[in-house]
């Protein structure tokens, strides 16, 4: 079965700052591997993936994540957080190929970004 | 715009009391599917449809019916049965290597 773990259930960060949100999977196969972020009482933004190809990924907003295999991690990263960065922020797995939007998320990580 | 609209963004129910969430997409995927997110628990996978006229159980079905009769459409029935259905749920249709979300209902039941 696939899972996702995101351990830590709060980043905090002062504005200027890197970002980095962590992420591990257990998946058999192939991981296919998303990360979205969410405004309070708004719906899930894609922000980037990992398919296959290069291990590192950029994706939206500056932010990039880095595919680690023999680490089984995913983490998101960001050179320099913003305030607006401040969000909650999921990790997820898909759990298969032909639908794409059946998907294994993590429990989440609340950023928060200090002026 | 492209995208998918859930509606009502507030729904509010006395208990014992059936009600259906509305998703409608206009991005031409053939693939929908129904989220419920509670708190520090991420996002569960209710169901979801591939095509139309058909669909499967997520991870979280009891207390919970579908449809798909038009390709745009996949209403959300809450029924009576499901014991805490106070939740934010999220609406998403995907097409190759990406879902694309709603902006979401949120259902309390008082």
């Amino acid at each position: 079965a696939q899972s996702v773990a995101q351990p830590e259930d709060q980043v905090n960060v002062a504005e200027g700052n890197p970002l980095t949100v962590k992420c591990t999977y257990s998946v058999s196969g192939n991981p296919y591997l998303f990360w979205y972020v969410q405004y309070p009482n708004r719906g899930l933004q894609f922000l980037l993936k990992y398919i296959t190809g290069d291990n590192l990924v950029k994706g939206s907003y500056g932010f990039e994540a880095e595919f680690n295999k023999s680490q089984t991690s995913f983490h998101l990263k960001k050179p320099s957080a913003l305030v607006s960065d401040s969000a909650l922020y999921f990790c997820a797995v898909s759990r298969t190929t032909d639908s794409w939007g059946k998907l294994q998320f993590g429990a989440g990580t609340q950023v928060v970004v200090t002026p | 715009d492209g995208g998918i609209t859930q509606s009502p963004k507030y729904l509010f129910r006395k208990e014992g009391q059936n009600v259906t969430l509305s998703c409608e997409q206009n991005l031409n995927h053939d693939a929908m599917y129904w989220y419920r997110q509670d708190p520090g628990q991420g996002l569960r996978l209710i169901y979801y449809s591939q095509i139309v006229n058909d669909f499967q159980k997520g991870d979280i079905a009891e207390g919970y019916s579908v449809s798909r009769e038009k390709k745009e459409s996949f209403p959300l029935t809450v029924t009576s049965a499901q014991k805490n259905p106070t939740a934010f749920y999220l609406c998403a249709s995907g097409r190759t290597t990406e879902a694309f979300f709603g902006q979401g209902t949120r259902l309390t039941v008082v």
